[in-house]
């Protein structure tokens, strides 16, 4: 059974640029949670997606849009990339109480 | 807002018992988690505590709760070079584990 997974693994982009990250979750999980992990700090709530809809936002601004697919697998956009974008991000899914995260991508802003 | 606050290292000996430690502020945290993450690598959900519990066992690992606090530990028992990671505490006052707060995580080093 795989477990979340998480494409790219590694990305660089240039100020300004948009960028789109993939996630497929685990067999079974039908919710999909975002978080951006800093270096050296633990990871922040983005939002979460179920049923295709954005179900729970966390304090980001709308620069970061998702995207839910019918069959659980999710995207994470971010518009006008600044320098602070510059992060691990995680993509976690979940049925219940128990939230498993993929590898991440690792964004690298410039 | 919710607020997770862990303490940043702590470094034993293998074969000693490793406590972590986390206080929460969040009152309506109804699941308390604590995670794993190895170099480069994603979170690992070790184990977790409902907040009606005090105290959970797994194997080597022990989850106490305070609720009174807003307190809660790990413990790894017989600790071992491969537990030297860093430990996350996180809550979440959802059954869908959804808006987890995450502490910025507890470095622990075990030394041979």
């Amino acid at each position: 059974d795989a477990g979340v997974t998480q494409s790219p693994t590694h990305l660089i982009k240039t100020r300004g640029q948009q960028v789109t990250l993939r996630c497929s979750p685990k067999s079974g999980h039908d919710t999909v949670s975002w978080y951006q992990q800093a270096l050296g700090q633990g990871p922040q709530f983005i939002f979460q997606y179920y049923e295709e809809e954005e179900r729970q936002r966390g304090n980001f601004p709308d620069r970061f849009s998702g995207h839910q697919f019918p069959n659980y697998s999710s995207e994470l956009n971010v518009n006008a990339l600044l320098l602070g974008d510059s992060a691990l991000y995680l993509c976690a899914s979940s049925a219940s109480y128990e939230q498993y995260f993929g590898p991440g991508t690792r964004l690298t802003v410039t | 807002g919710e607020d997770v606050e862990q303490s940043l290292f702590l470094s034993v000996r293998e074969g000693d018992s490793s406590v972590i430690n986390c206080t929460y502020t969040d009152s309506s945290s109804t699941y308390l988690y604590w995670y794993k993450q190895e170099p480069g690598a994603g979170l690992q959900l070790l184990t977790y505590i409902f907040s009606n519990m005090d105290m959970k066992q797994d194997q080597r690992l022990t989850v106490l709760l305070n609720k009174k606090d807003k307190h809660l530990s790990l413990r790894i028992a017989d600790t071992q070079t491969g537990d030297s990671a860093i430990y996350f505490c996180a809550e979440s006052p959802n059954t869908n584990a959804g808006k987890s707060t995450f502490g910025d995580g507890t470095t622990l080093t075990v030394k041979p």
